[in-house]
């Protein structure tokens, strides 16, 4: 069965200071992984996405990796700001355009 | 080039009536998504449409439930006689047509209230 979860469900890291979130997805056959941050009451606004070939990308203060092999990918956040705190949202698609698996998103609250 | 537009963004309905939520994806998009969110929870895939198609609509419920879009005009999700566990935000995303690794781009939801 095609599924993506993410850990840990929630997270509460003080200004500053760096974080690793987690995604393992068993989605075959695989096309790409991507993350996204979803502001509370806001749409999700994408991150990065990565595909079979890639194994780091990053976005500013956002570097994501992916391990093909084992199928699993973490989103790495440096310095973090008041403004990260948000869900984070690993979504995976499998082999057509249409097939998006999502997580259920790590909840990141970020403290002065 | 606007982003994927959402309206209404908040919409109240009592028991019964019915709901009209529209999306008009980024220019260039053919790919129409449909999630629903409750709060606290993930994304849940209901419909996948493209211009004058439905693609999948396996998780969009059998009764009450319609989405179309037209050649011209948003896409519409549209919930008759309304229920009380209908209360959700809806989101709307769009891509082009580019295969698999097409960018997804997300409008910013109807919060949908039944009283």
């Amino acid at each position: 069965k095609n599924q993506v979860e993410q850990s840990p469900q929630s997270l509460i890291i003080l200004e500053g200071k760096n974080c690793t979130l987690q995604c393992n997805y068993t989605v075959s056959p695989f096309s790409n992984l991507r993350w996204y941050k979803q502001d509370t009451g806001r749409g999700p606004v994408s991150l990065t996405i990565m595909t079979f070939s890639e194994n780091t990308k990053s976005n500013g203060r956002y570097t994501a990796t992916l391990d093909a092999d084992t199928k699993q990918s973490s989103l790495h956040i440096t310095a973090s700001q008041l403004s990260d705190s948000a869900s984070y949202i690993c979504v995976v698609t499998g082999g057509s355009q249409g097939n998006l698996i999502f997580g259920k998103g790590t909840k990141l609250s970020v403290k002065p | 080039n606007a982003g994927v537009m959402q309206n209404p963004r908040h919409l109240v309905r009592r028991r019964g009536q019915e709901a009209r939520l529209r999306c008009s994806p980024m220019k260039g998009h053919s790919h129409v998504y449909w999630y629903r969110q409750l709060p606290e929870e993930g994304l849940k895939f209901m419909v996948y449409l493209q211009k004058e198609n439905i693609i999948d609509e396996s998780g969009m419920p059998k009764e009450r439930f319609s989405a179309e879009f037209p050649k011209e005009g948003p896409s519409i999700l549209r919930i008759q006689q309304v229920v009380r566990g209908d209360s959700a935000a809806y989101f709307c995303a769009s891509s082009p047509p580019d295969g698999p690794n097409s960018p997804l781009h997300f409008g910013n939801g109807t919060r949908l209230t039944v009283t």
